[in-house]
C-alpha cells in the first residue's frame, strides 16, 4: 500500500513556541490530506481537511489561527501549532487520500507526539 | 455522516475467532463500511472495506447484512499481536470523491495467552 510519513515522530517544546509537523505522501500524489488529533485512550478527532493549493477546511471548534495548515504541493502538508500550550500536548496524525479507485481510501501516517512543557 | 456504535472493549484468547459488531443505522446508500486497526502510538491501519454481503481478505472477513445497518468484523484465530483498537467507519466511498472520516469510540480488543 501507499506510504505516508510524518516528521518529527515526537517533539518536546516549551510553552509559547511554535511547532511544525510535516506529512508527506511518499509514493503517490495526494490532493487532499487530513489532520487528526488523538488524546490518550481516546478516538481520533478530525481537525481539518487540507487541500493542495487552497485554504484548509477546519472542523467546528478547531482554531484556524492556532493550527496553521499549509498544503503547498501534492505530496506535502504541514501543520503548525502556534504558541503551543500544555493543553496542545497530543498525538497528531495525518492521512492522505489515495487514488479514487483505491479501495483503501485513506493512508495514515505514523503520528507525531507533541509534548508542550 | 453516519454514526457508528461499537462495544467499548472485548477480551479473547489466542487462537479464538473474534467477531466485532458495529451498528450504523443511518448508513447512506452510497456509503461503504471500512474497518481500521490502531496500535498504541501508531496511525490507523486499513483492515478491510465492503459495501454489502461478505468480503474476505488475508487478515479478516467483513459480514454485512442485507439492510446494511450493521456489520461484523471477523478475525480468525487471533494472536497476541492482534491486541489493538478497531474502528468501524462509514461514509468514505472509494469512487465518489472525498469524504472525511469520522472515527467513533472504537473497540479495544485484548487478546490474552
Amino acid at each position: 500500500g501507499a506510504v505516508v510519513s510524518q516528521h518529527p515522530s515526537r517533539v518536546i517544546c516549551k510553552s509559547g513556541t511554535s511547532v511544525k509537523i510535516e506529512c508527506r505522501s511518499l509514493d503517490f500524489q495526494a490532493t487532499t490530506m487530513f489532520w487528526y488529533r488523538q488524546f490518550p485512550k481516546k478516538s481520533l478527532m478530525l481537525m481539518a481537511t487540507s487541500n493542495e493549493g487552497s485554504k484548509a477546511t477546519y472542523e467546528q471548534g478547531v482554531e484556524k489561527d492556532k493550527f496553521l495548515i499549509n498544503h503547498a504541493s501534492l505530496t506535502l502538508s504541514t501543520l503548525t501549532v502556534t504558541s503551543a500550550h500544555p493543553e496542545d500536548s497530543s498525538f497528531y496524525i495525518c492521512s492522505a487520500r489515495g487514488e479514487p479507485s483505491d479501495q483503501e481510501t485513506q493512508y495514515f501516517g505514523p503520528g507525531t507526539r507533541l509534548l508542550v512543557l | 455522516l453516519a454514526k457508528t456504535t461499537q462495544p467499548i472493549s472485548m477480551d479473547s484468547y489466542e487462537g479464538q475467532e473474534v467477531n466485532i459488531t458495529c451498528s450504523h443505522n443511518n448508513i447512506a446508500t452510497n456509503d461503504y463500511i471500512t474497518w481500521y486497526q490502531q496500535f498504541p502510538s501508531q496511525g490507523p491501519r486499513f483492515i478491510i472495506q465492503g459495501y454489502k454481503t461478505k468480503v474476505t481478505n488475508e487478515v479478516a472477513s467483513l459480514f454485512i447484512p442485507a439492510d446494511r445497518k450493521s456489520s461484523t468484523l471477523s478475525l480468525p484465530r487471533v494472536s497476541l499481536s492482534d491486541t489493538a483498537v478497531y474502528y468501524c467507519l462509514v461514509g468514505d466511498s472509494p469512487n465518489t470523491g472525498f469524504q472525511k472520516l469520522v472515527f467513533g469510540t472504537g473497540t479495544r480488543l485484548l487478546v490474552s495467552p
